[in-house]
């Protein structure tokens, strides 16, 4: 098993790109999650998915859209990135039921806005 | 809102010594706790999960305690090396209506000298 992938490992972009960070899990996971790293501050919660079809906001979703098609992959999008979005971005993945929720993590993507 | 912190935020040790790392939450409705390691510019590596009813894990030199009660956990690692040197970051898990949601503390940044 490849685990938590993600794609790509590190991005600059100007301050009103757009861009999808990528997010994959071969292990059936149903539960998928994005979180940002920023110094000081710890880990916090972007968004989430319970399922494929299923997504919700977690603690700082503003400027952060997710979608869920298929139980895989959990894409993360960036409509208009700002500099205050400069940060390392993590995807996790867990069973939902069972397995004591042990959470599994990618090897992050580290972004930069100009 | 649950927060969790841990002490101190940086630790420097000499080869050898068995070392303490703290994490205390503010709510004890957790579901269970886990300890990852992130070494720089990497993601997180799971090292511990304990579930909500048990006191302690162990895994080669390391051992997590949990007290649920007074909302605290500690990592110990013992005949410390310089390979730990790392960041030690401890999560709590609660179980909401959609899924399983960690919350982070800020970590632990661990130096072992030779």
């Amino acid at each position: 098993n490849a685990g938590v992938t993600q794609t790509p490992k590190f991005q600059v972009l100007k301050t009103g790109q757009s861009m999808t960070l990528q997010c994959a899990q071969d292990m059936n996971h149903e539960y998928m999650s994005w979180y940002r790293q920023d110094p000081g501050m710890g880990l916090r919660l972007i968004h989430y998915s319970v399922g494929a079809g299923i997504t919700d906001q977690g603690e700082v979703p503003n400027g952060y859209n997710v979608s869920r098609s298929t139980t895989e992959d959990f894409p993360l999008r960036l409509l208009s990135a700002a500099p205050s979005q400069t940060s390392v971005y993590f995807c996790a993945s867990s069973y939902l039921a069972g397995r004591l929720y042990e959470q599994f993590f990618g090897p992050g993507t580290r972004l930069t806005v100009l | 809102k649950q927060e969790v912190t841990q002490i101190p935020a940086a630790l420097s040790v000499p080869e050898g010594e068995n070392l303490v790392l703290n994490c205390s939450f503010t709510d004890s409705a957790i579901y269970n706790l886990q300890w990852f390691r992130q070494d720089p510019g990497k993601g997180l590596t799971s090292l511990l999960l304990i579930q909500s009813s048990q006191r302690e894990q162990t895994s080669g030199r390391l051992n997590a305690s949990l007290d649920k009660s007074s909302g605290r956990s500690t990592l110990y690692i013992a005949a410390s090396q310089p390979g730990d040197s790392a960041t030690y970051l401890c999560a709590v898990v609660i179980l909401t209506g959609g899924g399983n949601k960690l919350t982070f503390g800020t970590g632990t940044q661990l130096k072992v000298e030779l």
